[in-house]
């Protein structure tokens, strides 16, 4: 059974440029949820997606955007990129957006913006 | 809103010995959970272990169990008998009881395990 898949896993772009993530959630899963990982620090949250829509945001500009499509994939676009969205994004699936567990995360796509 | 604090960025253990991981919260919360999560150079945030805010007793999973302290707003993190696996970047993490709600993360604790 496959888990969270998430393409590319590396990718390098220049600034502001604009740039498209993926992800796959586990097989039974309906929500998806994004995280922002800078170099050294923990996870932040930017968005959340259940049945396509977007359900809740974090404090990330409007420059970054998701869409989630019918078979409950996902994906995340940054516009006007800059230094700073250099990190690793990381998707999360779930069954629902239930608090407790059953959160499933990816290995994440590795952004460089040089 | 809610804040997550690990105090120590990084900690080294003997292999087979005991470590423990800190970590305090900020919340106002009475319904939340708490989790601690393993994200190894593979780069996969791993779920370590769970405990729900309600309940009293320590969760423990084979090597590893917590020290939940709700009135100190403190959950530490046990590693027992420690492995070259256990090696890692450790997050605690905080999620509300409310429907919808996303983890808030604590900024990790890198773990070396001695052989």
């Amino acid at each position: 059974d496959a888990g969270v898949t998430q393409s590319p896993t590396h990718l390098i772009k220049t600034r502001g440029q604009q740039v498209t993530l993926r992800c796959s959630p586990k097989s039974g899963h309906d929500t998806v949820s994004w995280y922002q990982q800078a170099l050294g620090q923990g996870p932040q949250f930017i968005f959340q997606y259940y049945e396509e829509e977007e359900r809740q945001r974090g404090n990330f500009p409007d420059r970054f955007s998701g869409h989630q499509f019918p078979n409950y994939s996902s994906e995340l676009n940054v516009n006007a990129l800059l230094l700073g969205d250099s990190a690793l994004y990381l998707c999360a699936s779930s069954l629902g957006a239930g608090p407790g567990y059953g959160y499933t995360f990816g290995s994440g796509t590795r952004l460089t913006v040089v | 809103a809610q804040t997550v604090t690990q105090s120590q960025p990084e900690m080294s253990v003997q292999e087979a010995e005991t470590v423990t991981l800190s970590c305090t919260y900020d919340t106002s919360e009475s319904d939340y959970y708490l989790f601690w999560y393993k994200q190894p150079p593979s780069r996969q945030m791993i779920l370590v272990i769970r405990q729900e805010a309600y309940k009293q007793q320590n969760a423990t999973e084979n090597r590893f169990s917590v020290n939940f302290q709700k009135a100190a707003k403190s959950f530490s993190l046990k590693i027992s008998d420690s492995q070259l696996g256990d090696a890692a970047m450790y997050f605690c993490a905080y999620r509300s009881g409310n429907y919808g709600q996303n983890f808030v993360f604590g900024p990790g604790t890198r773990l070396s395990v001695l052989p």
